[in-house]
C-alpha cells in the first residue's frame, strides 16, 4: 500500500520560498511508470495541478504555465521523497497543497498542508 | 488547455435519493476521466477511473458513464457517508485539469 506523508511549514512570508516535502512509502520515487505530483486547492482556484517529476531512464519535470517561472520540483532517491519549491510567493499562493502519485490518475494523495502566505 | 465544466456546483438530496453529477470536457478526452470524492479537511479519494472503472473498495452504488465529451457520476441510492464534494479530472491532455466540484448536501 502506497502512502505519502507531507511535511513543511504552514506559514510563509510574502516574497519568500514555499518548500514542502512528500515522503513515499510502498513505492519508489524512481518507479518507472508513476509520476509524482504537486496539486493545490483554494476557494478561488479550485484544484490546480502545479507540476510533476518522474523517472524514465532519466529524470523529467513538467510544470503548469501559471507557476512555471517560480516552481522547482526535486526528487531525492536516497530518502525516497520529492519536494516542491515555489519562490516569490504572494498571498494568492495561499492554499492547501497536496502531493499525489499518478499513473494517469491521482492516487494516493498526501494528507495536505495548508500554507498561508502572510507577513 | 482542456476545460472541465462540472454541474451542478451544489445539490441537496436525501438518503436514498439517486444523484447525478456531470462533467463536460471542452474537447475529446478519450474517456481519460476520473471522479474523486473529498470530505472536509481530507484529501480527494479516487472513486472511478477511465470514466467508468470503479476502484477497489468503492461501493457499487457509485457508477460512471461517458457520452462523447459528457461524463456522468451517478450515486444510485445516497447513503449518509456520501455527503461530500465530488470532482472530475481529465488526464488525456497535458496539463491535467479538474472540474470545479459539486458539493452534495443533505436536504
Amino acid at each position: 500500500q502506497v502512502e505519502l506523508q507531507q511535511s513543511g511549514p504552514g506559514l510563509v512570508k510574502p516574497s519568500q520560498t514555499l518548500s514542502l516535502t512528500c515522503a513515499i512509502s510502498g513505492d519508489s520515487v524512481s518507479s518507472n511508470g508513476a509520476s509524482w505530483n504537486w496539486i493545490r486547492q483554494s476557494p478561488s482556484r479550485g484544484l490546480e495541478w502545479l507540476g510533476r517529476t518522474y523517472y524514465r531512464s532519466q529524470w523529467y519535470n513538467d510544470y503548469a504555465m501559471s507557476v512555471k517561472s517560480r516552481i522547482t520540483i526535486k526528487s531525492d532517491t536516497s530518502k525516497n521523497q520529492f519536494s516542491l519549491h515555489l519562490n516569490s510567493v504572494t498571498p494568492d499562493d495561499t492554499a492547501v497543497y497536496y502531493c499525489a502519485r499518478s499513473n494517469n490518475w491521482f492516487d494516493p494523495w498526501g494528507q495536505g498542508t495548508l500554507v498561508t502566505v502572510s507577513s | 488547455d482542456i476545460q472541465m465544466t462540472q454541474s451542478p456546483s451544489s445539490v441537496s438530496a436525501s438518503v436514498g435519493d439517486r444523484v447525478t453529477i456531470t462533467c463536460r470536457a471542452s474537447q475529446g478526452i478519450n474517456n481519460f476521466l476520473a471522479w474523486y470524492q473529498q470530505k472536509p479537511g481530507k484529501a480527494p479519494k479516487l472513486l472511478i477511473s477511465s470514466a467508468s472503472d470503479l476502484q477497489s473498495g468503492v461501493p457499487s452504488r457509485f457508477s460512471g458513464s461517458a457520452s462523447g465529451t459528457d461524463f456522468t457520476l451517478t450515486i444510485s441510492s445516497l447513503q449518509p457517508d456520501d455527503f461530500a464534494t465530488y470532482f472530475c479530472h481529465q488526464s488525456n491532455s497535458f496539463p491535467p485539469s479538474f472540474g470545479q466540484g459539486t458539493r452534495l448536501e443533505v436536504k
